[in-house]
């Protein structure tokens, strides 16, 4: 069955930076897009980034956009968030999605806390 | 950005009772390859997200069939046929054809 398993949260102060990573497996990874998403404490929903299965198509949210990369490593099943320049606003539950229009199945999520 | 509006924000069922989440689109969904991608999450307490209908009406595996999806262009509605205990949470509608995506506010369900 598909499985995404998020890691890589934490506390990390202002300006600061963290790599997240999803673990993937029960499905032929490289052939799906792939999306990031957040939710911040008590709020919606918004996608942050997603990247196709070739990486040639890559797109972030304008509030990431210049401080957050996404990518991937279809031999180890893996999707990667690089989050630098960490502001307060980024304080979120990630979500790692597959799916890029219509995301079909979620991770369980990883907290990011930016605070100094 | 498509700004995506639901109505009502809460939404207090009686079980057994139908209940209608509407959500409406700043601009037309329908994308160029001809499908309109709107999709239905629902969001229990302390889960994450799962999805329900995707591309305005299709129900995902294992989505009771109490819950249904209708709707066209910047027009679309879910529909819970009879409510159960279970169905307790936030619904999200999300628009997936103009980046960047965007979703609406959530409605919560909750029972009276």
């Amino acid at each position: 069955q598909v499985q995404l398993v998020e890691s890589g949260g934490g506390l990390v102060k202002p300006g600061g930076s963290l790599r997240l990573a999803c673990a993937a497996s029960g499905f032929s990874f490289s052939d799906h897009y792939m999306t990031w998403l957040r939710q911040a404490p008590g709020k919606g929903l918004e996608l942050v980034s997603y990247i196709s299965g070739g990486e040639d198509i890559i797109y972030y949210a304008d509030s990431v956009k210049g401080r957050f990369t996404i990518s991937r490593d279809n031999a180890k099943n893996s999707l990667y968030l690089q989050m630098n320049s960490l502001r307060a606003e980024d304080t979120a539950v990630y979500y790692c999605a597959r799916g890029g229009r219509a995301p079909g199945y979620w991770g369980q999520g990883t907290l990011v806390t930016v605070s100094s | 950005d498509v700004v995506m509006t639901q109505s009502p924000l809460s939404l207090p069922v009686t079980l057994g009772q139908p209940a209608s989440i509407s959500c409406r689109s700043s601009q037309s969904l329908v994308y160029s390859d001809g499908n309109t991608y709107l999709t239905w999450f629902q969001q229990r307490p302390g889960q994450s997200p799962r999805r329900l209908i995707y591309t305005v009406s299709n129900r995902d595996s294992g989505v009771p069939d109490r819950f249904s999806g209708s709707g066209s262009g910047t027009d679309f509605t879910l529909k819970i046929s009879r409510v159960e205990a279970e169905d307790v949470g936030v619904y999200y509608c999300m628009q997936g054809t103009h980046w960047p995506f965007t979703f609406g506010p959530g409605t919560t369900v909750d029972i009276k």
